[in-house]
């Protein structure tokens, strides 16, 4: 049963601490990608990663960090200098077929500061 | 930067009606582009995608057009149903590189 799992659904920081974001896949896919979802904001990139050890700051990678040392995992680290990170934060991977590629999304993580 | 605007921000139809959603993009390098469909608490979906060599794609209901010169595309639902109900993300692409989503459209279908 392929796809993508992240864990946990819902996770609970107190202000000041990190919190890992885990994210899996078993699709074989190259690139991984985190976004950030608010209502009224659409889907904004966090940081990316096209291959194994390699990754890019999206749009919005401040106070977060990521490690890509396995291709089927790309956990994401909600620093404590992020400051307003309460949020539905959701992770992708994608393919390229013939130029073009199918983001296929996990269910979501719903952060929420305390 | 926002390199994909998308309009309206909420749509709201009844049952049978064609919403339409728009999106205007910036880069001529794009080449790809998707829609995106999400239902509450759930990661989005693939919906249908165009490639700008065509100016139109059908798939059962949905529909894209593709207006090149304008910049522009949009997703139509003929004969919307409640089920319908989701939040529409437009999205475009160069080959290669990464995904850039709209804002996205809450779209209701009213019984």
């Amino acid at each position: 049963d392929g796809g993508i799992t992240q864990s946990p659904k819902y996770l609970f920081r107190k202000e000041g601490q990190n919190v890992t974001l885990s994210c899996e896949q078993n699709l074989n896919h190259d690139a991984m990608y985190w976004y950030r979802q608010d209502p009224g904001q659409g889907l904004r990139l966090i940081y990316y990663s096209q291959i194994v050890n390699d990754f890019q700051k999206g749009d919005i990678a401040e106070g977060y960090s990521v490690s890509r040392e396995k291709k089927e995992s790309f956990p994401l680290t909600v620093t404590s200098a992020q400051k307003n990170p309460t949020a539905f934060y959701l992770c992708a991977s994608s393919y390229n077929r013939g130029g073009r590629s199918e983001a296929f999304f996990g269910q979501g993580t719903r952060l929420t500061v305390v | 930067q926002q390199q994909v605007k998308q309009s309206p921000q909420s749509l709201i139809v009844q049952k049978g009606g064609i919403p339409i959603i728009n999106c205007a993009y910036e880069n001529t390098a794009f080449d790809y582009f998707p829609w995106y469909q999400q239902f509450p608490g759930k990661g989005p979906a693939l919906l249908i995608a165009i490639r700008p060599d065509v100016s139109e794609k059908k798939e059962g209901r949905f529909t894209i057009s593709f207006n090149k010169s304008a910049k522009q595309f949009s997703l139509h639902i003929m004969d919307s149903q409640p089920g319908d109900s989701a939040t529409y993300f437009c999205a475009t692409e160069t080959s290669g590189s990464r995904l850039t989503f709209g804002e996205g459209t809450q779209l209701t279908v009213n019984p």
